[in-house]
C-alpha cells in the first residue's frame, strides 16, 4: 500500500513568487491535512480537507490556501512568498471519519526555501 | 517575543536502557493523543496513540501513559536502540477539530 506522496521534495523560490505543493494521500483516505514545520515555531497546523471541503484552518495569513480534488489529492498554494515561509511543509493523510482512530500518516514533506 | 529557534529538550541514553519522554498538553478537551518519531529528512512517523478513556497503552517496546488530571503524557521506550535516535513529538487532537497540536519535541540520542 503506497504511503503519502508529496511533490516536489525540494523547492527554491524567490520572494514575491507563488508556489504550489502537492499531496497524494494513502489510497482510501479522504482527509488531508497540511502542517508547516520550522525551527522557530515547530509543527503548526495549516488546514484540513475532507471530501473536497475545508473543515478546519489554522492561524496563517490568507496567502496560504489549499484545495482538495475528487480523488482526494490535495494542493496547497502560497502566494507572494516571504523569507519566513521557508519551511518543511508536511501533509498528513487519514481516514477522516474518526471512527477507528485518526491515524494520521505523514508524508516526507516538501522543503521550501525562499531566497 | 517570538523565539529564534526551538530549544528542544534532549535526552541521552545508553543502548539497552529504558527511555522516558515527557509531554504536557494544554487543552483539557483533547481526547486523542499520538506520539510521533521524526528522523532527519523525514516526516513524522506514527509510534503509538491513546484515547482519553485509557491511561495506558502498550505497543512493541513502547508504552504511552496518560495522566488527564495534570494533562501529562509520557512515552516509554524499552531497551532503547541506536535506531531509536530521533526527535519525538507528542500531539493531541484538541477536541476533535480535525487537527493536531504538536508539542515542541524531544531529541533522543542513543549512545552505543
Amino acid at each position: 500500500k503506497a504511503g503519502v506522496t508529496q511533490t516536489p521534495r525540494y523547492l527554491i523560490k524567490t520572494r514575491g513568487q507563488q508556489v504550489t505543493l502537492s499531496c497524494s494521500p494513502i489510497s482510501g483516505h479522504r482527509s488531508v491535512s497540511w502542517y508547516q514545520q520550522t525551527p522557530g515555531q515547530g509543527l503548526q497546523f495549516l488546514f484540513e480537507y475532507f471530501s473536497e471541503t475545508q473543515r478546519n484552518k489554522g492561524n496563517f495569513p490568507g496567502r496560504f490556501s489549499g484545495r482538495q480534488f475528487s480523488n482526494s489529492r490535495s494542493e496547497m498554494n502560497v502566494s507572494t512568498l516571504e523569507l519566513g515561509d521557508s519551511a518543511l511543509y508536511l501533509c498528513a493523510s487519514s481516514d477522516g471519519t474518526g471512527n477507528v482512530n485518526y491515524g494520521y500518516t505523514f508524508g516526507s514533506g516538501t522543503r521550501l526555501t525562499v531566497v | 517575543g517570538e523565539s529564534v529557534g526551538l530549544h528542544l529538550p534532549t535526552l541521552s541514553v545508553q543502548e539497552g536502557d529504558n527511555s522516558i519522554i515527557n509531554c504536557a498538553y494544554s487543552n483539557s478537551a483533547s481526547d486523542y493523543f499520538i506520539w510521533y518519531k521524526q528522523e532527519s529528512g523525514k516526516g513524522p512517523q506514527f509510534i503509538i496513540d491513546i484515547r482519553s478513556n485509557m491511561d495506558k497503552r502498550q505497543g512493541q517496546r513502547v508504552t504511552v501513559l496518560l495522566n488527564k488530571t495534570v494533562k501529562h503524557l509520557s512515552l516509554q521506550i524499552a531497551a532503547t536502540q541506536p535506531g531509536d535516535s530521533a526527535v519525538y513529538f507528542c500531539a493531541d487532537s484538541g477536541g476533535s477539530n480535525y487537527k493536531l497540536t504538536f508539542g515542541k519535541g524531544t531529541l533522543l540520542t542513543v549512545n552505543p
